[in-house]
């Protein structure tokens, strides 16, 4: 079946270092691809996304491509802050059907100053 | 816009009570609503889809019975824990599908003692 697989965390790097986050993806059909943040007690906002091969979505200076070729959609920054610590979540959910969404096990992230 | 509230936030109950979560979608309608729950530091595992006028679509090994969800207009679901226990413990999360995306909401804390 259609599954997300993400690095495990937890990630903990220093403010201003450049942050990758690895995600892959298994499916049957052509998904779309998002990244979620999830900040300590709260719930999941979307950060961005992706619905076919080659596009590349951004967002507060996250980026990811969507590489078919690789089935991958890496989350990366050029230069994280404090503020940036949080959980990290990829998904996808196949078009056309029932629109779930399959996430990843989250990566934590923790920035330290 | 895509708001999607729940209430309460935080709830305390006794072992053998029932408890009701409310999902709202503030500034749209939505037809689906999903109910996720969550583990601590684990992803989020999808419980059901909550159509309007209709039975909700249970995944696999979640019992109908204690978690019963009623989406009664086309901006509020509700999910009930029926009889909770200390194992029901957990982070309650929905999302409201708009436009071939979730929206999710902060998610509701469940303590059962």
């Amino acid at each position: 079946g259609d599954s997300v697989t993400q690095m495990e965390g937890p990630v903990t790097l220093s403010e201003e270092a450049f942050l990758t986050i690895n995600c892959t993806y298994t499916a049957t059909g052509y998904p779309s691809l998002f990244w979620y943040v999830q900040y300590p007690g709260e719930g999941l906002q979307l950060l961005l996304k992706a619905t076919k091969a080659d596009d590349k979505g951004s967002n507060k200076g996250f980026e990811a491509t969507y590489r078919k070729e690789t089935t991958s959609f890496h989350l990366e920054k050029g230069s994280v802050q404090v503020s940036d610590s949080a959980v990290y979540f990829c998904a996808l959910t196949m078009p056309r059907g029932s629109y779930k969404l399959i996430f990843g096990s989250g990566t934590r992230l923790l920035v330290r100053p | 816009g895509a708001v999607v509230s729940q209430h309460p936030s935080r709830v305390i109950c006794k072992s053998g009570t029932s408890v009701k979560i409310e999902c709202r979608s503030l500034d749209f309608q939505a037809t689906t609503m999903f109910w996720y729950r969550q583990f601590p530091k684990q992803s989020l595992m999808l419980m059901a889809t909550s159509n309007e006028g209709s039975k909700a679509t249970y995944e696999q090994g979640v019992e109908k019975d204690k978690f019963l969800i009623n989406h009664a207009s086309l901006t509020l679901s509700t999910l009930t824990v029926t009889s909770a226990h200390p194992e029901d413990s957990s982070f309650y999360i929905c999302s409201a599908l708009r436009l071939y995306e979730q929206y999710f909401g902060p998610g509701t804390r469940l303590t059962v003692t």
